[in-house]
């Protein structure tokens, strides 16, 4: 069975650049979830998609990070401007109808 | 909104030892399901328990947890850790209606040692 993809595996970006990360869910799955990971916050929900459609979109996370979901196999996080305070692990995870979570491996993210 | 409540920070054991990893909850809801997710390091999380009937032990891979909603605690137990243990633990309701979705805590670190 194929997982959840993340692309890229890591990734460097200058403070003040825009950067987009990649998840394609699994398949039939039609809920779809961002996370940041880190130490000290943990998981953080940053966006969640049913059936493509827009229902949280993590609240303090607005203003410079957006989620899109164009087509039920691939969605994009876009951070725009990167600032080093978001240097994390970005996780997507899909679930079938809020089931079981199937995670994809993450992109760990450098902002420099 | 939902919050969730784990053993904080580090948890550092000797193979061999039992472990209990706490959790507690808050939620509106009645109508509440609970997983315990696993995080071997540079993985990703996978589910490690579930559970939704009150007061009913659920067990994999030797891990135990009974979900007790008079408490709103579904705490994750081990007789006896490996060093393969090691992990990030997480744990996270599942409430909130027709819009349910995971509400994950910080996570505990498990450390085991030879």
């Amino acid at each position: 069975d194929a997982g959840v993809t993340q692309t890229p595996r890591h990734e460097v970006a200058e403070k003040g650049q825009t950067i987009i990360l990649k998840c394609e869910p699994v398949s039939g799955h039609n809920d779809l979830f961002w996370y940041r990971q880190t130490k000290i916050q943990g998981l953080e929900l940053l966006s969640y998609f049913r059936s493509k459609s827009l229902m949280e979109d993590g609240g303090a996370f607005k203003d410079r990070f957006k989620a899109e979901m164009l087509n039920s196999s691939f969605s994009t996080l876009k951070i725009q401007p990167t600032e080093p305070k978001d240097s994390a692990v970005y996780l997507c995870a899909s679930s079938r109808d809020n089931s079981d979570y199937t995670f994809g491996s993450g992109t760990r993210l450098l902002v420099i | 909104g939902d919050s969730v409540t784990q053993t904080e920070g580090l948890v550092t054991l000797t193979e061999g030892l039992p472990v209990k990893l706490n959790c507690t909850y808050q939620t509106a809801y009645s109508d509440v399901a609970f997983f315990w997710y696993v995080q071997h390091l540079n993985e990703a999380p996978k589910l490690l328990l579930r559970s939704s009937t009150d007061n009913k032990r659920t067990e994999h891979q030797g891990f135990h947890a009974t979900l007790h909603k008079s408490s709103s605690s579904f705490h994750l137990q081990k007789s006896s850790v490996q060093l393969s243990d090691s992990a990030l633990y997480f744990c996270a309701p599942l409430s909130g209606g027709s819009n349910a979705k995971l509400t994950f805590g910080k996570g505990t670190k498990l450390s085991v040692k030879s």
